[in-house]
């Protein structure tokens, strides 16, 4: 059973730019989440979707970013008009109905 | 809302010490708990876990933790460290039967040789 994928590894984008993180959660699992992690920092949780939902994004910024979980697919973060301040490890996990979560590699992506 | 308190930030420790890393939440109702473990550069892997039954939980690596519902705490222990152990743990809770965990800010454990 393969783990929780997450693609691109290493992203690099220039400011203004959009970035697209996409990330395939472990099979049998419905639920997905994503976290950010800073240098030196905790893991921030951004936003938590089913298939098709988005139950909780109150660790979401406002603008610029939103995440998605079709129903076919991986699930997306996207970020527009990325900035310096974006630069971080974005993680996503995923868990079967009893919650404990599974995470991928990370995606860090980096603002020039 | 539910928190997750670690209040070592950062631990040294020699090789063949035995290790606890304290963690309490707030919630009061049931729990679901686990220990993350990131190695440098990797990504966070599940350690153990409580749901319901025997308090004492034995986890990979020789970990084992031990929920105490009146002190609202989940250590973490191990009778022997290892080099290989340095890495940063998370403490991590779901409570109220909502899957949203809510992560501990980490401890940094440091073994030295």
């Amino acid at each position: 059973n393969a783990g929780v994928m997450q693609n691109p590894r290493h992203l690099v984008r220039r400011r203004g730019q959009e970035a697209r993180l996409r990330c395939s959660p472990m099979k049998g699992h419905s639920h997905v989440y994503w976290y950010r992690q800073l240098p030196e920092e905790g893991l921030k949780f951004m936003v938590y979707l089913q298939k098709e939902n988005i139950i909780d994004e109150s660790g979401m910024p406002k603008e610029r970013f939103s995440a998605e979980f079709p129903k076919e697919g991986p699930s997306i973060l996207r970020i527009q008009q990325v900035v310096r301040g974006d630069s971080a490890a974005y993680f996503c996990a995923s868990s079967p109905p009893s919650g404990e979560q599974y995470f991928g590699p990370g995606t860090r992506l980096t603002v020039t | 809302a539910q928190s997750v308190s670690q209040h070592n930030h950062h631990v040294i420790l020699s090789e063949a010490a035995s290790l606890e890393l304290g963690c309490n939440y707030s919630y009061g109702g049931t729990v679901n708990l686990f220990w993350y473990v990131q190695y440098p550069g990797q990504h966070l892997q599940l350690l153990l876990k409580y749901f319901s039954g025997d308090p004492l939980v034995k986890g990979i690596k020789g970990f084992e933790a031990e929920f105490i519902k009146s002190k609202f705490s989940f250590n973490l222990r191990k009778p022997s460290v290892q080099w290989s152990d340095t890495a940063e743990y998370f403490c991590a809770v779901i409570s109220g039967g909502y899957q949203k965990v809510t992560f501990g800010t980490g401890t940094k454990l440091q073994v030295i040789p």
